[in-house]
């Protein structure tokens, strides 16, 4: 069965550093979401793209994030300058068509120190 | 008034008990309703759709009311490995596709 997946697992990283977490959707998707998940708290929607540009953002995907499918299969979340805020659990999803089921990769916990 | 919410819980139930959940939306233009379970650490994973007509997967029955806004799942004979957070999500129609995430109900099901 197709999946999603992500890497790395976990990202530990130093406050002010730029981290890139890395996905790749199931094959024959077209959409492409980032979440993030602090802990304890709910999924938040943060970017949804599709044929190659941004179609959604929320209030948190604000400059310091970026997204880019560099080619065929890899789709990125870059965070330019982490806050210690940015500690989260962040997932990447993909779907078939816009509005339909979202499959979920298993999540990059990213730690910021 | 938030935009989608669900009771926390905990549901604590014994195996083979019959567990209800609801999830109340607020934009009455919402178009599309999902129930994803998630567990601890772990992605949420997609459980089912509901649609208008309801849905039903096994032991696992959605509903959608559009007059009252809030959609249900109806869990029967529940099993020990039920034991997760379910989510709802619900996604905005009209231009805006955001998919709006509840902060889940978690349930704990004991022998």
């Amino acid at each position: 069965e197709p999946e999603v997946t992500q890497t790395p697992s976990h990202q530990v990283t130093q406050m002010g550093q730029e981290v890139i977490l890395r996905c790749v959707p199931i094959s024959n998707h077209l959409y492409f979401y980032w979440y993030r998940q602090i802990l304890g708290q709910k999924v938040e929607f943060l970017v949804s793209f599709y044929n190659n540009e941004i179609s959604e953002k929320s209030e948190i995907f604000d400059d310091q994030f970026s997204v880019e499918r560099p080619d065929g299969s890899n789709f990125t979340l870059k965070i330019r300058s982490t806050k210690l805020e940015d500690s989260a659990m962040y997932f990447c999803a993909s779907s078939d068509q816009l509005n339909n089921e979202q499959f979920f990769g298993p999540g990059t916990r990213l730690t910021v120190l | 008034r938030k935009e989608v919410e669900q009771d926390p819980g905990p549901f604590n139930v014994p195996e083979g008990a019959t567990v209800a959940f609801n999830c109340t939306y607020s934009n009455s233009a919402s178009q599309s309703f999902f129930w994803y379970r998630q567990d601890c650490r772990k992605e949420p994973k997609l459980l089912m759709s509901v649609y208008s007509s309801g849905n039903e997967d096994g032991r696992f029955t959605a509903q959608l009311n559009r007059a009252s806004q809030y959609i249900s799942l109806l869990i029967r004979d529940s099993k020990l490995s039920d034991s997760a957070t379910y989510l709802c999500v619900v996604i905005l129609s009209g231009g805006s596709y955001i998919p709006t995430f509840g902060r889940g109900t978690s349930l704990i099901v004991h022998p």
